[in-house]
C-alpha cells in the first residue's frame, strides 16, 4: 500500500512570507497527486491535482501554486501568504485510475 | 460536474444506537462514491467505497453504505455506535473519467455514553 509523507506538520508564518509544503509518496509509481485544503469548520476543497510530472491542474484561483518536479513529489507553494491561507493542507495520492485515494497526515498552516 | 451534499453538520447519538449519516450526490456520469473518516488533527482514512459493483458496500469498523441511484443517495450506517466512532465523516464523489475527488462539507459525529 501507499505511504504519503507530508512536512512540515505544523507551520506558523507571517503574512507576506513564502510557503513551501512538501509531499512525497512511497509504494506506487506514476500516481495521481492532489492537494486539498480544509479550513476550520469547513469541508475539503480541492486545490490542485496532477496526473504526471509537470502536469498541474488548478481548481480554484488563489494565492497558491503547485509543482511536481519528480514522479512522487508534489509541492505546494506561495510567494506571499495571506491570512486566508490558514488551514489544514492534505496531500493525497491515487495509484491508478479508479483506485482508492490515500491521504497524508496533513500540515497545519497558521498565517499570523 | 459532480457535487456532494451532506445533510447535518453535526449528529449526536448514544452509545449502542444506530448511526445514520446522510449523503446525496449529483453526477452526470455513473459515479464512484466514498466515505472517509477523520479523527482530530489527522488525515483522512477510507471507510468504504462504491465503484459500480454491489450496491450495499461494507467497510471497516462495522460501517456500511447503500448506493441508491433512484434517490441519488449513499448514506452511511452502523447498527450500534461506539465511543471510538466519534469523528468527522466525509462523503465524496469522483468522476471515473477524471478521478477528481469532490468532498462534502462533513458531518461531525458525537457519541454519548
Amino acid at each position: 500500500s501507499q505511504t504519503i509523507h507530508q512536512w512540515p506538520a505544523t507551520l506558523v508564518q507571517p503574512v507576506g512570507s513564502p510557503l513551501s509544503l512538501e509531499c512525497t509518496v512511497e509504494g506506487t509509481s506514476n500516481p495521481n497527486l492532489y492537494w486539498y485544503r480544509q479550513a476550520a469548520g469547513r469541508g475539503l476543497q480541492l486545490l490542485f491535482y496532477s496526473v504526471g510530472i509537470g502536469q498541474i491542474s488548478s481548481e480554484v484561483p488563489q494565492n497558491l501554486s503547485a509543482s511536481r518536479p519528480q514522479d512522487r513529489q508534489f509541492i505546494l507553494s506561495s510567494k506571499k501568504l495571506l491570512l486566508s491561507d490558514s488551514g489544514f493542507y492534505l496531500c493525497a495520492s491515487q495509484g491508478a485510475r479508479g483506485n482508492t485515494i490515500y491521504f497524508g497526515e496533513g500540515s497545519w498552516l497558521t498565517v499570523v | 460536474a459532480q457535487s456532494v451534499t451532506q445533510l447535518g453538520s453535526h449528529v449526536s447519538v448514544s452509545e449502542g444506537a444506530l448511526v445514520l449519516l446522510r449523503c446525496n450526490y449529483s453526477s452526470s456520469v455513473p459515479p464512484y462514491l466514498f466515505w472517509y473518516v477523520q479523527y482530530p488533527n489527522q488525515g483522512l482514512q477510507l471507510l468504504l467505497k462504491y465503484t459500480s459493483a454491489a450496491t450495499l458496500v461494507k467497510g471497516i469498523n462495522g460501517f456500511e453504505a447503500e448506493f441508491k441511484k433512484s434517490e441519488t443517495s449513499f448514506h452511511l450506517t452502523k447498527p450500534s455506535a461506539h465511543m471510538s466512532d466519534a469523528a468527522e465523516y466525509f462523503c465524496a464523489v469522483s468522476d471515473p473519467n477524471t478521478d477528481k475527488l469532490i468532498f462534502g462539507t462533513g458531518t461531525r459525529l458525537q457519541v454519548f455514553p
